[in-house]
């Protein structure tokens, strides 16, 4: 069973900044926090991980809490191209870390 | 991206038949795995090889056998498949099986059993 959660569905309009959150309350103290987006048909991309704090690349911010229980993903200024699965991917301490995804947001950008 | 590819990409067997799946990356990785991908369903996590080795089996049906030659192929042997087995396919590769760093994913199978 997964145990991260994560709201099922989003929706969101050009130009706007959207955060998704997951939770994460099993995480391991060893374990990173992934985030990946998928399009319908094709395989996840990898969009970006991080450990703590904060971590910042071209395409997303990843902010995570100091107790690490949950993180967000901010996709800045969407574009309809984003509209797409994201998952949340962490270890599961009750399974001996094995990476396990969420259910995945399904974000829905409008024009 | 042409890192990892799958064939073929669609695939439609009889429960009687005998098909392989096969996966191929181009980055130099050293861990390949293979995740089911059920409609409205998340990953689920099938095999992982580190190194050529199987490192997890994630109580698979036997119906499913993985075979990994090398690092840079992996196959995924089907036989004597059932309706419910009918879901998306994708291998994936990242550099070590490790939690650090990005797993990089094939287009996928589409598989449906009838």
């Amino acid at each position: 069973l997964a145990k991260t959660t994560q709201p099922i569905s989003m929706d969101s309009y050009e130009g706007q900044e959207v955060n998704i959150t997951c939770s994460h309350n099993n995480i391991a103290t060893n374990d990173y926090i992934t985030w990946y987006q998928q399009f319908p048909s094709q395989g996840p991309r990898f969009i970006i991980q991080g450990y703590k704090t904060k971590v910042t690349n071209e395409v997303a911010s990843l902010f995570i809490p100091a107790d690490r229980k949950s993180s967000t993903l901010s996709l800045p200024r969407v574009s309809l191209s984003d509209t797409a699965v994201y998952y949340c991917l962490v270890g599961d301490e009750n399974q001996g870390g094995k990476l396990i995804f969420g259910q995945g947001t399904e974000l829905s950008v409008k024009p | 991206e042409t890192g990892v590819t799958q064939t073929p990409r669609h695939l439609v067997m009889g429960m009687t038949n005998k098909k392989s799946l096969k996966c191929e990356q181009h980055l130099g990785h050293n861990a390949m795995y293979w995740y089911k991908q059920s409609a409205k369903k998340p990953l689920e996590l099938m095999f992982v090889y580190n190194f050529k080795e199987q490192t997890e089996n994630n109580s698979v049906p036997s119906r499913f056998s993985p075979e990994c030659p090398n690092s840079s192929h992996l196959f995924l042997h089907l036989h004597t498949l059932q309706p419910e087995d009918s879901a998306l396919y994708l291998c994936a590769s990242s550099q070590a099986h490790s939690q650090e760093g990005a797993q990089y994913f094939g287009p996928g199978t589409r598989l449906l059993v009838l």
